[in-house]
């Protein structure tokens, strides 16, 4: 079945540096990447998505790379705040399927 | 407008006890889907809806059902609770489009415990 598999599982930085975390999907007919932000205790909620048609998205500091050839997308976050601190998913969704696949999720700590 | 929202944020069952997780949304979203979340293990899928009249399966269904008679409304019936079912569950609800998928809102949760 469809598979998404994300690293680092935890991923610490100091603030300021930058952090990338990284998913590898398996149905090469998904066409759609979004990338969720959990707090604790919080719900999901989007932060960043990308289309099958688009090779990178930016948005002030996080942005998004796709290489759909080697089925990989990376969230990548840039001059990290202590507030950036929760746990990350990507997903990817299939419009033939109609099914959004999360990964597991990165927990991510900037350090003051 | 409310977004999504679920009912009850807390449940403790016993097992073999049988219950449904309500979810509506107030969007008009064509699309929604449960997902149960267990440590290390992210969101997995148990059940989605393209429109009213319409569910299938997700990723881990079983124990599960659901029905979706109204856009509004996408109840969560378990069965026959069983410990293994002890997660946090959300709701979500987005637009379908042609272009693919679209940006998910999530419910705030329920917490359930299977005793």
């Amino acid at each position: 079945g469809e598979n998404v598999e994300q690293h680092p599982s935890t991923l610490s930085v100091q603030e300021g540096d930058s952090a990338v975390i990284k998913c590898t999907y398996s149905d090469s007919a998904s066409n759609y990447f979004p990338w969720y932000k959990q707090e604790l205790g919080k719900r999901p909620q989007l932060i960043i998505d990308i289309r099958s048609n688009v090779g990178e998205k930016k948005d002030q500091r996080i942005a998004v790379t796709l290489n759909k050839t080697a089925k990989h997308f990376s969230l990548h976050i840039t001059e990290t705040q202590p507030e950036d601190s929760a746990v990350y998913f990507c997903a990817a969704y299939t419009s033939g399927t109609y099914k959004y696949i999360f990964g597991t999720g990165t927990r991510l700590k900037v350090l003051a | 407008n409310a977004g999504v929202t679920q009912t009850p944020k807390f449940q403790v069952l016993k097992t073999g006890q049988s219950m449904t997780l309500q979810c509506a949304q107030d969007m008009n979203h064509e699309y929604m889907s449960w997902y149960r979340q267990d440590p290390g293990m992210g969101l997995r899928l148990i059940h989605y809806s393209v429109g009213a009249g319409i569910t299938d399966q997700g990723e881990v269904p079983n124990g599960y059902n659901v029905s979706r008679s109204t856009t509004e409304d996408f109840p969560l019936r378990l069965l026959s609770a069983a410990p293994s079912q002890t997660s946090v569950y959300f709701c979500a609800s987005s637009q379908t489009g042609a272009s693919g998928g679209n940006e998910q809102f999530f419910g705030p949760g329920t917490r359930l415990t299977v005793l």
